[in-house]
């Protein structure tokens, strides 16, 4: 059971927008601390998408972007790509924990 | 360029030991908090440990904790694990990833190792 909550699935088809939702608590993402969000393309590494809730790391297209609200974040993408298909992480820090913590991962099938 | 290479990945036993390396460049490696974060097969990410730049702050993972020791030679650019008392469900992908900031607590994973496999089985 993963700290930060997310949906284990979610789809859309070439062009549709979607998004990708993290739940945390008041010991993490609702105490204030930073969202991340990391994209895992099968079998490689997972790579930096999103960065203190809502900012694009060089060469993320715009076409990603975060928010962050209470004790929630969350990730859209809008036209979607077969290339967007992968799996995507959450990632913050707790306090009670004393670590960090990620999400469970979404996995986006690109239908 | 950034690069992170782990290396020390192996087929060990349970209750067995073993030492995971990760080699930087590309960067001040001094600069920089490291952590470890694994994946077992075909499951989620997991942050296992983190440590400052200068080591004067480390955390772990309750699952690793009195089990693994993070550590890190600034002179020689490397980031270690030492892991022991393996258990199977520590069977996974170790990644070595940088931080963006000097303390492990705070930043984000800018920069991804491609892993090296650790599999307990008798």
């Amino acid at each position: 059971q993963s700290v930060l909550t997310q949906p284990p699935s979610v789809s859309g088809a070439p062009g549709q927008r979607v998004t990708i939702s993290c739940t945390g608590s008041s010991s993490n993402i609702g105490a204030g601390y930073d969202v991340h969000w990391y994209q895992q393309l099968p079998g490689t590494a997972p790579k930096l998408l999103i960065y203190a809730n809502s900012n694009r790391p060089s060469g993320v297209p715009d076409r990603f972007s975060g928010s962050k609200s209470g004790t929630s974040a969350s990730l859209a993408i809008t036209g979607l790509q077969a290339e967007d298909e992968a799996d995507y992480y959450c990632q913050s820090y707790d306090s009670s924990l004393r670590g960090r913590v990620f999400g469970g991962g979404t996995k986006l099938t690109v239908l | 360029e950034v690069q992170l290479v782990e290396s020390g990945g192996n087929l060990v036993q349970p209750g067995r030991s073993l030492r995971l390396s990760c080699a930087a460049s590309g960067f001040t490696f001094a600069d920089y908090a490291m952590h470890w974060v694994r994946q077992a097969p075909g499951k989620g990410l997991e942050w296992v440990s983190g440590i400052s730049w200068n080591s004067g702050s480390i955390g772990y993972a309750g699952s690793v904790k009195g089990r693994f020791t993070i550590s890190r030679d600034n002179a020689k650019n490397s980031l270690y694990l030492q892991m022991n008392s393996l258990r199977a469900e520590d069977m996974a992908f170790y990644f070595c990833a940088k931080d963006t900031r000097i303390g492990y607590t705070s930043g984000h994973f800018d920069y991804w190792g491609q892993g090296t496999l650790v599999t307990v089985s008798s």
